[in-house]
């Protein structure tokens, strides 16, 4: 069975550009997640879905970052612009469905963003 | 506030030693219990779970881990570390009734040969 699949891997960008990330769930899993992991800190939610529909976003900075998930599969998360303090990996993650209760919920291997 | 304090950032140890990684956690009832492991340059993997029954959950790869309500403490532990188990460590919680998991910071763990 794939795994979660993320791209890019690594990305370099100058404050105040903009910058995506993608991320491709494993097949049949409804919900799906946008993490923020900064270096020395465990991963924080920024969003989730629950097929294409929004179910958390409170900790989504939503005057630079934005995320969607058409069709209910794949997901684009998006800054702009980035700020120095975005610097961090940023882990999709998906499960069968909604709940943690008998619910595994699997990660990607991140997108390491830098911004200088 | 809900959290998770993992009170050690940093453990080392000999290979073959006994491992034990402290979790502690702050939360208004019962939540479900998580241990993640990250290599460097991976995502995070599950090692084990607790939702409820037995307090002594096994998980993968020879991990285990109690569940210690009076103390607030989900502990992981192994009884003789391989240097293949040199990684990151994340304790989890979450609701009864939400998705959201809340990590501590890390442990990160560091084997001698």
């Amino acid at each position: 069975e794939a795994g979660v699949a993320q791209s890019p891997r690594y990305k370099i960008i100058e404050k105040r550009q903009s910058v995506a990330f993608w991320c491709n769930p494993i097949s049949g899993h409804a919900t799906l997640y946008w993490y923020q992991q900064i270096l020395g800190q465990g991963p924080k939610l920024l969003i989730q879905f629950q097929n294409n529909g929004v179910v958390d976003d409170s900790q989504l900075p939503k005057d630079r970052f934005s995320a969607e998930r058409l069709k209910g599969v794949d997901s684009t998360l998006k800054i702009q612009p980035a700020k120095l303090e975005d610097s961090a990996v940023y882990l999709c993650a998906s499960s069968l469905g909604q709940g943690t209760a008998g619910n595994t919920i699997y990660f990607g291997e991140g997108s390491w963003l830098t911004v200088v | 506030a809900q959290s998770v304090t993992q009170p050690d950032i940093h453990i080392t140890v000999s290979e073959g030693a006994s491992l034990e990684l402290r979790c502690n956690y702050s939360y208004g009832a019962t939540p479900y219990l998580f241990w993640y492991v990250q290599s460097p340059g991976q995502g995070l993997q599950l090692l084990l779970k607790y939702f409820s029954g037995d307090t002594l959950v096994q998980g993968i790869k020879g991990f285990e881990a109690e569940f210690k309500r009076s103390q607030s403490s989900f502990n992981l532990r192994k009884p003789s570390v391989h240097w293949s188990d040199a990684a990151e460590y994340f304790c989890a919680v979450a609701g009864r009734n939400t998705d959201k998991l809340i990590f501590g910071t890390g442990t990160r763990l560091q084997v001698f040969p």
